[in-house]
């Protein structure tokens, strides 16, 4: 079974589209995360839920939006997409906030 | 200003080489992490350590707290340790506790047969 999953594996679409990413862990962790990996690879914390509640947000834009419905899942919806989103996203859990860390398979987004 | 710095960026190495990868951070921490990417993507946590040393097979990863400083080492590499290492720690919140982990910028790894 695989611990931290995310769909789609890659997504390609337009400028202007909305589109969600999905993650779910089956690890039994309180804390999860989206991470943004830029095309020099640099890995950059989004967000981070613990127990279905926001506790970091860091500079993004409002187009994103992560949606926790259960502790388990941590969705990533993006409104208007633009070029600049173009990246890989990574959907991570932890036994706690800095411990443990498994992360999901990642997402590669292109905005064409 | 990044405050994981890792060395070297990049790194060549022939079979059977031992590896060292450095890493610095600038802030306190209780733990720092270790990862691998491997060149298809996937992100894999290797260790989790904050004091001494540990071990898992042949890679083997140290940390130095006072000094602000961990090591990863690959002992007799091979190819299939090609990969990107990122070192990574996590943040401290205002009154003490943990929070996200920031990165390093990653050292690419290429071990040549």
């Amino acid at each position: 079974d695989t611990a931290v999953s995310q769909t789609p594996k890659y997504l390609v679409t337009q400028m202007g589209n909305d589109k969600s990413i999905k993650c779910e862990q089956n690890l039994g962790h309180d804390t999860m995360y989206w991470y943004k990996q830029d095309s020099k690879k640099f890995l950059k914390i989004m967000f981070s839920y613990n127990n279905k509640e926001l506790i970091i947000n860091e500079t993004v834009p409002n187009r994103f939006s992560p949606k926790s419905p259960d502790k388990a899942h941590l969705n990533l919806h993006i409104n208007s997409l633009e070029l600049g989103d173009s990246a890989v996203y990574f959907c991570a859990s932890s036994q706690d906030v800095g411990y443990g860390y498994t992360f999901g398979s990642g997402t590669r987004l292109t905005v064409v | 200003k990044n405050e994981v710095e890792q060395s070297p960026q990049n790194l060549t190495a022939q079979e059977g080489e031992f590896i060292t990868i450095n890493c610095s951070y600038s802030v306190g921490i209780s733990a720092l992490h270790w990862l691998q990417q491997h060149p298809g993507g996937g992100i894999v946590s290797l260790f989790m350590l904050s004091s001494g040393k540990k071990k898992h097979g042949r890679l083997i990863a140290t940390i130095n707290i006072q000094e602000k400083h961990s090591s990863l080492h690959i002992t007799a590499s091979h190819p299939r340790d090609s990969a990107v290492y990122i070192c990574a720690v996590p943040t401290l919140n205002y009154g003490g506790s943990q929070g996200n982990l920031i990165f390093g910028k990653g050292t690419k790894l290429s071990v040549k047969p």
